[in-house]
């Protein structure tokens, strides 16, 4: 079975540009996460995905952040215009229903400059 | 408002003896309890989980206990391993809503020859 896969796996922006990260979950799996964490942090949930409807946004920037799931399976991340406290790693994980433990892709490393 | 806390941010064992990483919540709310591992540049992997109907689980070499009046929650690893050095997340999940999992800020544990 194939895991959660993410795209891509570093990236280095300068402040105030754009980004796009893309996951693509296990199949089946229809609800969909994607984190923040910031070194020395642990994951810090910013937006929850059943199937193509979004069920918790509550930590997300969203003056910054979007994200979508379009036809319920592959998402992007956006953040426009990056900061610097954006750098982190940004996680995808998936389940197969909220409750049911994530799988997580490796994620992507966002550096900020 | 960190829900769930583990409060060692390392920890350094000999190979063979017991590792055991503590985890405090304060949300009576949490119905559900995972550990994760997480080796660098690569996502959480899931280890170990626990409902809140049960005091112990046990998988192995790992062992997850519950005291739900103290809220607090640890997991031992029983003998330690050179493989086990990584950085242990503990998580909860919220009953209510999303049913989204909150993450404690990780304790990296070193096992020494």
């Amino acid at each position: 079975e194939a895991g959660v896969a993410q795209s891509p796996r570093y990236k280095i922006i300068e402040k105030r540009q754009s980004v796009a990260f893309w996951c693509n979950p296990i199949s089946g799996h229809a609800t969909l996460y994607w984190y923040q964490q910031i070194l020395g942090q642990g994951p810090k949930l910013l937006i929850q995905f059943q199937n193509n409807g979004v069920v918790d946004d509550s930590q997300l920037p969203k003056d910054r952040f979007s994200a979508e799931r379009l036809k319920g399976v592959d998402s992007t991340l956006k953040i426009q215009p990056a900061k610097l406290e954006d750098s982190a790693v940004y996680l995808c994980a998936s389940s197969l229903e909220p409750g049911r433990r994530p799988y997580f892709g490796a994620g992507t490393r966002l550096s900020v400059l | 408002d960190q829900q769930v806390k583990q409060n060692s941010p390392s920890l350094s064992v000999q190979e063979g003896r017991i590792s055991i990483l503590n985890c405090d919540y304060t949300n009576s709310m949490f119905d559900y309890f995972l550990w994760y591992k997480k080796y660098p540049a690569e996502g959480p992997t899931f280890l170990i989980s626990i409902s809140s109907i049960k005091d112990k689980n046990e998988d192995g070499r790992f062992t997850v206990f519950l005291n739900k009046s103290a809220k607090h929650l640890s997991l031992h690893i029983v003998p330690s391993q050179p493989g086990d050095s990584a950085v242990y997340f503990c998580a909860a999940n919220l009953r209510q809503g999303a049913q989204k999992l909150v993450f404690g800020q990780g304790t990296r544990l070193t096992i020494n020859p």
